[in-house]
């Protein structure tokens, strides 16, 4: 069985600071790492994805990816209370097609 | 602009009615997915489908079965709805490979059993 880990939260942080969010998969053959963005009460949208070792910087957003420790992390800069939310890890395996498993996501409050 | 759509966003049925929930995406992407989710035990994966009249069971097949007829649609049913498949429900599409890997989801569909 795939897992992909991550500490529920809530993790609570003041505006303007770091919210650093972390993710463990158990499968080594994992190929494509997401995050998303879950506002409660919608679906999720794709914030970041990262297919190799390594840090992708997207406005805000960093991605990190170490695949040797199996751990991802995402990194939101200055953060705003529009950032609250449920941050979903996605890890993509092969399975005959490109097969997601999800954390069961972080829950980061921004406080003004 | 990429959409998928769900044909629900909310419905109540009772114990042992036939459910269908209808998805449909735009993106032309071979494969789709349906998800339940459930407050502290995140998105589990019932079905997906990576092509046309291709169906592969998820983590949690039971009591389901979906319909891939044509590319744009894939259907989740519930044979005889049960109280403990009072959830919401996420349809997502998504392409091969690469960044076309990326899951784009439907709004969802809140299913009330009673």
């Amino acid at each position: 069985q795939k897992e992909v880990e991550q500490n529920s939260g809530p993790l609570s942080v003041p505006e303007g600071a770091i919210a650093s969010l972390n993710c463990t998969y158990s499968d080594r053959g994992s190929q494509s790492f997401f995050w998303y963005r879950q506002y409660s009460g919608k679906s999720p949208e794709l914030i970041m994805s990262i297919y190799s070792n390594g840090d992708k910087e997207d406005g805000r957003f960093t991605a990190q990816l170490n695949k040797a420790s199996q751990y991802v992390s995402l990194l939101i800069r200055d953060s705003q209370p529009s950032d609250s939310a449920t941050y979903l890890c996605a890890v993509n395996s092969w399975g005959g097609s490109y097969i997601p498993t999800f954390g069961r996501g972080t829950s980061l409050i921004v406080h003004p | 602009d990429v959409k998928v759509t769900q044909s629900s966003r909310y419905l109540v049925k009772r114990t042992g009615e036939k459910v269908f929930l209808e998805c449909v995406q735009d993106m032309d992407h071979e494969n789709m997915f349906w998800y339940r989710q459930d407050p502290g035990l995140g998105l589990r994966l019932i079905y997906f489908s990576y092509d046309v009249k291709m169906k592969e069971k998820g983590d949690i097949p039971e009591g389901y079965s979906v319909s891939r007829e044509k590319k744009e649609r894939f259907s989740l049913i519930l044979e005889s709805a049960s109280t403990n498949q009072t959830s919401m429900y996420l349809c997502a599409s998504s392409g091969l490979a690469g960044t076309q890997e990326t899951q784009y989801f439907g709004p969802g569909t809140r299913l009330l059993v009673l």
